[in-house]
């Protein structure tokens, strides 16, 4: 079955960096896009960023793009969530998620990891 | 950006009621709307695609219908299991996918 387990949440301070990452199993890991989408404490959902199944493409919410970058290893089944320049407003549970759907891209996220929470703080 | 926006916000129903929830795009997304179910502490699940198509496992009372700007989740005969936050997403503009806000479904 799909297995997506995302890491490396923690507690950062304002301005600093930090890199998620998520390893999937179960299924053909590069056949896939992959999504970032974040929840902060008693908020919905965001969506954060996707890159595409070969990694040719990315995108970014406004509020997050030229801080964070979204990418991904196919030779390790790894999805990672570069983050920068971190803020308060930053601070979520933050879920990977893969995308399926058809050739032109529009995607719904059909399975999601459990995932991992950052604390942006000082 | 298309903006979603759902409701009501909060809903409080009986086991057995039948709940619809309305999810309405700020311009026209076709058919390319999914919706979440999620429970306090856990990641969402993901229940409907392309507005109407139930994912393999989801029980049959739930149930998807609309296009273009208007759409609406039913729960034929709510459940114990059921009572969560449910969300819809756009998925029409791959480059940009939001959320709705959520809503509550509460036991009355």
């Amino acid at each position: 079955q799909v297995q997506l387990v995302e890491s490396g949440g923690g507690v950062v301070q304002p301005g600093r960096s930090l890199r998620l990452s998520c390893v999937a199993s179960g299924y053909t890991f590069s056949s896939y896009g992959m999504l970032w989408v974040r929840q902060a404490p008693g908020k919905g959902l965001q969506w954060v960023a996707v890159i595409w199944y070969d990694g040719s493409k990315e995108y970014y919410a406004d509020s997050v793009k030229d801080r964070f970058t979204i990418s991904r290893d196919n030779s390790k089944n790894t999805l990672s969530l570069q983050m920068s320049s971190l803020t308060a407003e930053d601070t979520a549970v933050y879920y990977c998620a893969r995308c399926r759907g058809d050739s032109t891209g529009r995607c719904y996220f059909d399975n999601w990891g459990q995932g991992t929470l950052v604390t942006v703080s000082s | 950006d298309i903006q979603m926006t759902q409701s009501p916000s909060t809903l409080s129903a009986s086991v057995g009621d039948r709940v619809t929830i309305t999810c309405r795009a700020s311009q026209s997304i076709n058919k390319w709307l999914a919706w979440y179910q999620q429970k306090p502490g856990k990641a969402p699940k993901f229940l409907i695609y392309d507005a109407a198509t139930l994912e393999g496992g989801v029980p049959s009372r739930f149930s998807g219908s609309g296009s273009g700007t208007e759409f609406t989740l039913t729960i034929s005969s709510l459940q114990p299991d059921d009572f969560a936050t449910y969300y819809c997403q756009q998925y029409n503009s791959y480059s940009q996918y939001t959320f709705g806000q959520g809503t509550k479904l509460e036991i009355k």
